[in-house]
């Protein structure tokens, strides 16, 4: 069956470090990946998407790789801040126009 | 001004009560959807709806059953409220001319069913 897994349900890391969430998948073959951010209390964000073609994909300090072969995406925020703090979900869409599977997520604490 | 919004942010309710949770989004997107959350927050899709064509999940039972009165909104009805269905709810929007399909998500509606 298919299946999506995010590293950790939690990881710590200190302030100005990078940090490193991995979302992994089976029986999957997605054209699009995308990373969200969730706040408690709130709804998920969109932060970048990369597709089956690219290897990766950057914005500001974050940084999404894509690797088809080995079923994985890596999420990192270089320099990261106690704000960074927050839940990361990865997002699988099959193809253009189908829906989006969620992971369980990575709940990210960035310590001063 | 918001741009995916929900109504009630807050609903607690009785085990066979009917309620319903609004969603409406400003943004001129043609998809919207509706997500159930959990207690283990995993996100699952329950329903997306484009261009008046509902695209229904299996595994949700039809007590649930969304209502879209136009393209900026879209409700959902639930009949025989259970237990189980406590949960926070999302409504999404998306325009289905952006490759990759990125979703806005509203802020969510926390049920309790007692």
């Amino acid at each position: 069956s298919q299946k999506i897994e995010q590293n950790s349900e939690a990881l710590n890391i200190q302030e100005g470090k990078t940090a490193t969430l991995t979302c992994n998948y089976t029986n999957y073959s997605p054209a699009y990946l995308q990373w969200y951010r969730q706040d408690p209390g709130r709804g998920p964000v969109f932060l970048l998407l990369i597709r089956e073609n690219e290897k990766e994909k950057r914005k500001e300090r974050l940084k999404v790789t894509f690797d088809t072969t080995l079923k994985q995406s890596l999420f990192h925020i270089t320099a990261s801040q106690p704000a960074d703090s927050a839940t990361y979900l990865c997002a699988l869409q099959r193809s253009y126009g189908q829906n989006f599977v969620f992971g369980p997520g990575t709940r990210l604490s960035v310590l001063p | 001004d918001t741009a995916v919004s929900q109504t009630p942010k807050y609903l607690v309710t009785q085990m066979g009560n009917d309620k319903s949770i609004k969603c409406e989004q400003n943004l001129g997107h043609d998809t919207m959807y509706w997500y159930k959350q959990d207690s283990k927050k995993f996100l699952k899709i329950m329903f997306s709806y484009n261009n008046k064509e509902l695209i229904i999940n299996e595994t949700v039972p039809n007590r649930f059953s969304p209502k879209s009165p136009d393209k900026a909104h879209l409700n959902l009805h639930i009949n025989s409220l259970e237990l189980g269905d406590s949960a926070v709810y999302f409504c999404a929007s998306s325009h289905t001319g952006t490759s990759g399909t990125e979703q806005y998500f509203g802020p969510g509606t926390r049920l309790t069913v007692t």
